[in-house]
């Protein structure tokens, strides 16, 4: 089983729209979680920051889901430049000193 | 500014010929790593180092070789380059491996025919 995974999509959403992507991490014992954002052929960037209490910036909101071993991202009132790849970034071996390890991300398309 | 800077941008080589990729921050950051990224297999860690004369393999080294003489720089080796290496190269840093954000460089396309 992969450490972290999401779904690849793409998810094609209306302008407006309120869309949420999840990825779900096999290591019980990890601490910090993330998601960055990648446009074509750019480097990813990071987006936000996952805690356990949940991360509000915006229109975008991430949740740890511990229980269930999955973090989400929630983004509502969707924009054109919205539209990027979405990464799902944990920590390998459970650590804050481990390397991280990268979702293949999820495609997000948002259109008139 | 904060950045993370890689060059080349884009390079076309043939097989076998040597070539490195630089890779260069200016935020002190003791950890550093090099990336390729694959269709439908996403962002694999090549080698990471923790700081300097420390470096460790990642996911999938083979066919590559790094250095880290100097805190700021993070060289990516390829002794002889292999088409299986044609591939978008990332290098990140950041203040620790696993618990704060990553910067990356802009990439490098590498072609090998």
């Amino acid at each position: 089983r992969k450490e972290v995974e999401q779904d690849p999509g793409p998810f094609n959403v209306p302008e407006g729209a309120t869309v949420a992507f999840n990825c779900t991490y096999s290591n019980s014992a990890s601490q910090s979680f993330f998601w960055y954002r990648q446009d074509c052929r750019k480097e990813p960037k990071l987006l936000m920051s996952v805690y356990s209490s949940g991360n509000e910036d915006g229109r975008f909101t991430a949740q740890l889901n511990r229980a269930s071993q999955y973090i989400s991202l929630l983004i509502r009132d969707s924009k054109l430049s919205d539209s990027a790849t979405y990464l799902c970034v944990g920590p390998r071996g459970g650590g804050t000193a481990s390397k991280l390890t990268f979702g293949t991300g999820t495609r997000l398309q948002v259109t008139l | 500014e904060a950045q993370v800077t890689q060059n080349p941008r884009y390079l076309i080589t043939v097989t076998g010929k040597k070539l490195t990729v630089t890779c260069s921050q200016n935020m002190n950051h003791e950890y550093m790593s090099w990336y390729r990224q694959d269709p439908g297999l996403g962002l694999r860690q090549i080698y990471y180092s923790m700081n300097v004369e420390v470096t460790d393999k990642g996911d999938v080294p083979e066919g590559y070789k790094v250095s880290r003489k100097e805190k700021r720089n993070f060289p990516l080796i390829l002794e002889s380059p292999s088409p299986n290496q044609t591939s978008l190269y990332f290098c990140a840093s950041s203040s620790d491996g696993g618990g704060t954000e990553a910067f990356f460089g802009q990439g490098t396309r590498l072609t090998v025919v």
